[in-house]
């Protein structure tokens, strides 16, 4: 059974970076895809990304493009996001998930999450 | 980017009742729909995939239906772990999204 287990929290300053990680357990780490899906305070969920550690490759929401980058360490079974020039408006819970693909097409769902992670922008 | 737009925003009901909660995308996404329930400081957990497909564990008092635009998740007898936001989420378009949620609260 996979078990995603996050960083604890964060508090940064306006401008700055923040890394999070996602240790999985269970499972082979290298064979599944890991997404990360953010919430801010009150609101709805928001994917930023995903990653395929085996390939080392990974895309983007649009929106953060430029400003993400999700990485994967096999060795360690540990995936990690990392996150520059924060503002206010990233303070949020950031989760990571297993993707889970249909084999008849389409994307991924989710399943299951870490704990999450809250991030906390604020000079 | 395809949009979900969830109805009602909030659902007020009685342990035991039934809670119909309604998903539906602005353009189709065949049968390529998930449903999360998610409680206060935790994290989403999946009910359904596939539209229809109960995820491990989950029980059978969760049903989804419905496919291309319109999706339901049919709570059929309310109890009260049950009490919690619903989010849907598609995978028939790139990028994956969510709706905003539906939250079912203790009348």
């Amino acid at each position: 059974q996979v078990q995603l287990v996050q960083s604890g929290a964060e508090v940064k300053n306006p401008g700055s970076s923040v890394k999070v990680s996602c240790k999985a357990s269970g499972g082979t780490f290298s064979s599944y895809t890991i997404s990360w899906v953010r919430q801010a305070p009150g609101q709805g969920l928001e994917w930023v990304g995903r990653i395929i550690p085996i390939a080392a490759r990974a895309n983007y929401a649009q929106k953060f493009q430029g400003r993400v980058t999700i990485t994967a360490d096999i060795s360690t079974t540990t995936a990690y996001m990392e996150l520059s020039s924060l503002t206010s408006e990233d303070t949020a819970v950031y989760y990571c998930a297993r993707c889970i693909a249909t084999p008849t097409g389409g994307g991924n769902w989710f399943d299951p999450w870490g704990q999450g992670t809250l991030v906390t922008v604020s000079s | 980017e395809i949009v979900l737009t969830q109805s009602p925003g909030t659902l007020s009901l009685s342990p035991g009742e039934r809670a119909t909660l309604s998903c539906r995308a602005s353009q189709s996404v065949s049968s390529y729909l998930a449903w999360y329930q998610q409680k206060p400081g935790q994290a989403p957990r999946l009910l359904i995939y596939g539209a229809s497909n109960r995820a491990t564990g989950i029980p059978d008092r969760f049903s989804g239906s419905g496919s291309g635009t319109d999706f339901t998740l049919t709570i059929s007898g309310l109890e009260p772990e049950d009490f919690a936001v619903y989010y849907c989420q598609q995978y028939g378009g790139s990028p994956e999204t969510f709706g905003q949620g539906t939250k079912v609260e203790i009348k």
